[in-house]
């Protein structure tokens, strides 16, 4: 699978619009990208996922370029609540388990 | 929220005691996994099972072994506990591997103390 890298931390402000990018040039073509979220004390829960273009839901945006090789996930103004860590994870359509990186701790203040 | 409950949620044990970690899911998923959580390390895949008596390794397989008996239920044994395995573990449940359109639900966790 594709390796991926994210930064490591970002700090935001209530309100403001966040964009994690992530950096997975490796990326075949049966692979996907999809996100995670983990508050602490929790397990992590799955927010968006994608294979090209942009996919929207309740949640978030993610945003991926033609060629593929990264991608944004978008979260419109963030709240004290969006406080945690986001994980992009590749993922093969005919996988089995999910490879977790270290992924983007995103830290959000009033 | 799914159906998984991990037992015990806590647990404090002295070193080369086995241990057996439990998950339950209600949501007849075939996939489950074992992760543990460290401080900079981020989650890492320990086994994971693909139907019953069905299991394979993870990242971070040695000394852990798993068994699964029933659908329902996937348990983690540490058989000799060390200091190392001090760590959250954490189970997750997905109906379809990691397919298109498939997430895989996790557990609230266990935070397992080796002493």
């Amino acid at each position: 699978l594709a390796k991926t890298t994210q930064p490591i931390s970002m700090d935001s402000y209530e309100g403001q619009e966040v964009n994690i990018t992530c950096s997975h040039n490796n990326i075949a073509t049966n692979d996907y990208i999809t996100w995670y979220q983990q508050f602490p004390s929790q397990g992590p829960r799955f927010i968006i996922q994608g294979y090209k273009t942009k996919v929207t839901n309740e949640v978030a945006s993610l945003f991926i370029p033609a060629d593929r090789k990264s991608s944004t996930l978008s979260l419109p103004r963030v709240s004290l609540s969006d406080t945690a860590v986001y994980y992009c994870l590749v993922v093969n359509q005919a996988g089995t388990a999910l490879i977790f990186g270290k992924g983007t701790t995103l830290s959000v203040s009033s | 929220d799914a159906g998984i409950t991990q037992s015990p949620r806590h647990k404090v044990t002295e070193t080369g005691t086995p241990v057996t970690l439990r998950c339950h899911q209600t949501e007849n998923h075939r996939y489950m996994y074992w992760y543990r959580q460290d401080p900079g390390h981020g989650l890492r895949l320990i086994h994971y099972s693909y139907g019953v008596k069905d299991t394979d390794k993870g990242e971070v397989s040695d000394g852990y072994s798993v068994s699964r008996s029933k659908t329902e239920d996937f348990l983690l044994t540490l058989e000799s506990a060390t200091s190392s395995q001090t760590s959250v573990y954490f189970c997750a449940i997905s109906p379809t591997g990691t397919g298109m359109g498939t997430e895989a639900f996790f557990g609230q966790g266990t935070r397992l103390t080796v002493v």
